[in-house]
């Protein structure tokens, strides 16, 4: 079935260090492609997407590649904050308003 | 992108009682989901709630214990019943607009 694994957590980096969690997924179709981020004590929070294969999503300074070849969609960020602590969950969903699949999370925590 | 009020955001319950969550949308939409997310662990789905229509289950869930109406086109509730400890979790409503959004949750712990 469909599905979506990424890298177990926690992930511990120093402040400006480089991010790199892991995503693939298994999935009929084409799917669109989401990374979500969950602040402690808040709901999730759309980080950013892409829709169809090679697209780039980015935001904040997070960026994601949809490599349909590799089923993979990456989440990076070249120099993590404090402020970036956070749950971070990838997912996938279908065009017209389908439920979204999520992987299991991944804690990030940055220490300065 | 849509905005979603959820309340109530936390509560405490005693086992045996139930509560309902309100979820409202700041635009018209034709499916509601409802997710839970116990501690530490990732979103699971409940149910996808269709406005006119009964909603629709997964694996696992049944309307006795989780009761969703939705009433028109940018409200839905959720209702967890005869609840024990196991329910303490946050549960969530969602839009998909382009990507999914999320009401800021209800943290539920039940004593």
């Amino acid at each position: 079935g469909d599905s979506v694994t990424q890298m177990e957590g926690p992930v511990t980096l120093s402040e400006e260090a480089f991010l790199t969690i892991n995503c693939t997924y298994t999935a009929t179709g084409y799917p669109s492609l989401f990374w979500y981020v969950q602040y402690p004590g808040e709901g999730l929070q759309l980080l950013l997407k892409a829709t169809k294969a090679d697209d780039k999503g980015s935001n904040k300074g997070f960026e994601a590649t949809y490599r349909k070849e590799t089923t993979s969609f990456h989440l990076e960020k070249g120099s993590v904050q404090v402020s970036d602590s956070a749950v971070y969950f990838c997912a996938l969903s279908w065009a017209g308003g389908f439920k979204t699949i999520f992987g299991a999370g991944t804690r990030l925590f940055v220490k300065a | 992108s849509a905005v979603i009020s959820q309340k109530p955001s936390r509560d405490i319950c005693q086992r045996g009682t139930s509560l309902t969550i309100q979820c409202q949308v700041d635009s018209q939409v034709t499916m509601m989901f409802w997710y839970r997310q116990q501690p530490g662990q990732s979103l699971t789905l409940i149910a996808t709630a269709n406005q006119g229509s009964e909603a629709t289950y997964e694996s696992g869930f049944v309307i006795d214990k989780f009761p969703i109406s939705r009433p028109n086109l940018t409200f839905s509730t959720l209702t967890v019943s005869n609840m024990s400890p196991e329910d303490s979790s946050i549960y969530l409503c969602s839009v998909v607009e382009g990507g999914a959004f999320f009401g800021q949750g209800t943290r539920l712990t039940v004593v």
